[in-house]
């Protein structure tokens, strides 16, 4: 079945220090990737995605690229922000309609930037 | 406009009593989800509304888990006799039309803990 599965944190990294955070995935068919963020005290969002392979998307700063040749969507971003201390989940959608495509999502990569 | 909410933000229970977790979707969005976050599992669908129809409810842990969906609007995620494994955040999502290139919206969760 599908899966995926991400570094396991916490991440400490000092601001404007690269960040990467790496995301495989196992998967039938042709899934689209997201890359969801869980800011602390908040609800999940959508930081970026891509829905074909070789697509890069990118948001605040954040890029990731679909790579079918390696399954992988690694998350990096030349320069963090203490804001940008969250947990990171990488996903891909489900490929049936019954599910409604839901979501299979990592475990999560909490990252913690410090000044 | 309005985001996904979920009602109660917070249940504490005692094992074995029946809960009712209540999630209201974004206006117009034809698909509705709902998720379990979980220490040990990390994030997990559970089950999945097109309209009021659930087309597929394998994902729910066990018979004591129902869910329903009127009006295409609100849905209610119920346990009954609930168990300390119960214990997660459960999470409401909601897409305008189910599709794996479409975002997911979720809400703030509701935090179960089954004493």
């Amino acid at each position: 079945g599908n899966s995926v599965t991400q570094m396991e944190g916490p991440v400490t990294l000092s601001e404007e220090a690269f960040l990467t955070i790496n995301c495989t995935y196992t998967a039938t068919g042709y899934p689209s990737l997201f890359w969801y963020v869980q800011y602390p005290g908040e609800g999940l969002q959508l930081l970026l995605k891509a829905t074909k392979a070789d697509d890069k998307g990118s948001n605040k700063g954040f890029e990731a690229t679909y790579r079918k040749e390696t399954t992988s969507f690694h998350l990096e971003k030349g320069s963090v922000q203490v804001s940008d201390s969250a947990v990171y989940f990488c996903a891909l959608s489900g490929l049936t309609s019954n599910s409604g495509y839901a979501l299979n999502f990592g475990k999560g990569t909490s990252l913690l930037v410090t000044p | 406009g309005a985001g996904v909410s979920q009602s109660p933000s917070n249940k504490v229970t005692e094992k074995g009593k029946d809960v009712e977790l209540r999630c209201d979707p974004i206006s117009g969005h034809t698909a509705l989800y709902w998720y379990r976050q979980s220490l040990g599992q990390g994030l997990e669908f559970l089950i999945y509304f097109q309209g009021n129809s659930a087309p597929d409810k394998s994902g729910l842990p066990s018979d004591r888990f129902s869910a329903e969906r009127t009006g295409g609007s609100v849905s209610t995620l119920t346990i009954q006799r609930t168990q300390q494994e119960d214990s997660a955040v459960y999470l409401c999502a909601s897409s305008s039309i189910p599709g794996q290139d479409y975002e997911q919206y979720f809400g703030p969760g509701t935090r179960l803990t089954v004493t």
